[in-house]
């Protein structure tokens, strides 16, 4: 079964509309993060948070804001949604007492038209 | 300058045969880790197998394994007996530093396993 979850799956969104991505582990790892995955860039760490309440910025936070509300559940929500956030988002769980081995969600496919 | 360097874009093998994928790694801290994923083309992303760089043993789970070479920064992954359903683009990251969103991925190789 599936320990790390996202919604939607895929997505068409509007410039300027806000958009919200979901994402649910049962592995209870403290650690969770927001990918974004482009040809050319591979993947690329947009923010990340060490439990409840805690939200950190990754390497590309501009555009985005994370927010944490439990240990199982971790958004990834765009404001303003722009046609270069056009992407696949990938969440993942650390497991800290495994080197923080990553577990990856499906992944969400998002295209802002 | 990349951290983490893969330099085979595509292997093709036969089915059944052992496939080896390269990986370099950079870095200053005498403790890190290393890491295979797998991608396939449903675009689904699997943990496959890890080595901690103070363990001198080579990992090994199922048909997977590592070829550690400390000295030369070098983490190559090994799969024995390949199957069709082995085809998938596979990524090599490394994780140091305190910090636990220190992860740093390859470009990724693309294994085509022929029948």
């Amino acid at each position: 079964e599936a320990a790390v979850t996202q919604s939607p799956r895929n997505k068409v969104a509007v410039t300027g509309g806000k958009v919200t991505l979901s994402c649910n582990q049962t592995n209870n790892h403290n650690n969770m993060y927001w990918y974004r995955q482009d040809t050319g860039h591979g993947l690329r760490l947009i923010h990340y948070s060490y439990g409840a309440g805690s939200t950190e910025k990754g390497d590309i936070p501009d555009g985005y804001k994370a927010s944490r509300p439990s240990q199982e559940n971790f958004s990834l929500i765009l404001e303003l949604a722009t046609p270069s956030q056009t992407s696949v988002y990938f969440c993942a769980s650390g497991d800290p007492g495994a080197g923080n081995t990553l577990y990856f969600g499906e992944g969400s496919r998002l295209i802002v038209v | 300058a990349q951290k983490v360097t893969q330099t085979q874009t595509s292997i093709s093998v036969m089915e059944k045969t052992t496939v080896t994928m390269d990986c370099v790694y950079e870095t200053q801290d005498s403790s890190y880790f290393l890491f295979w994923y797998k991608q396939t083309a449903s675009g689904e992303i699997v943990f496959l197998i890890r080595q901690d760089s103070y363990k001198k043993e080579n990992a090994t789970v199922g048909h997977y394994s590592l070829n550690f070479q400390k000295p030369k920064s070098s983490i190559g992954l090994i799969i024995t007996a390949t199957q069709i359903e082995d085809s998938a683009v596979y990524f090599c990251a490394m994780r140091e530093g305190p910090g636990y969103q220190n992860f740093y991925f390859g470009k990724g190789t693309s294994l085509t396993v022929i029948p």
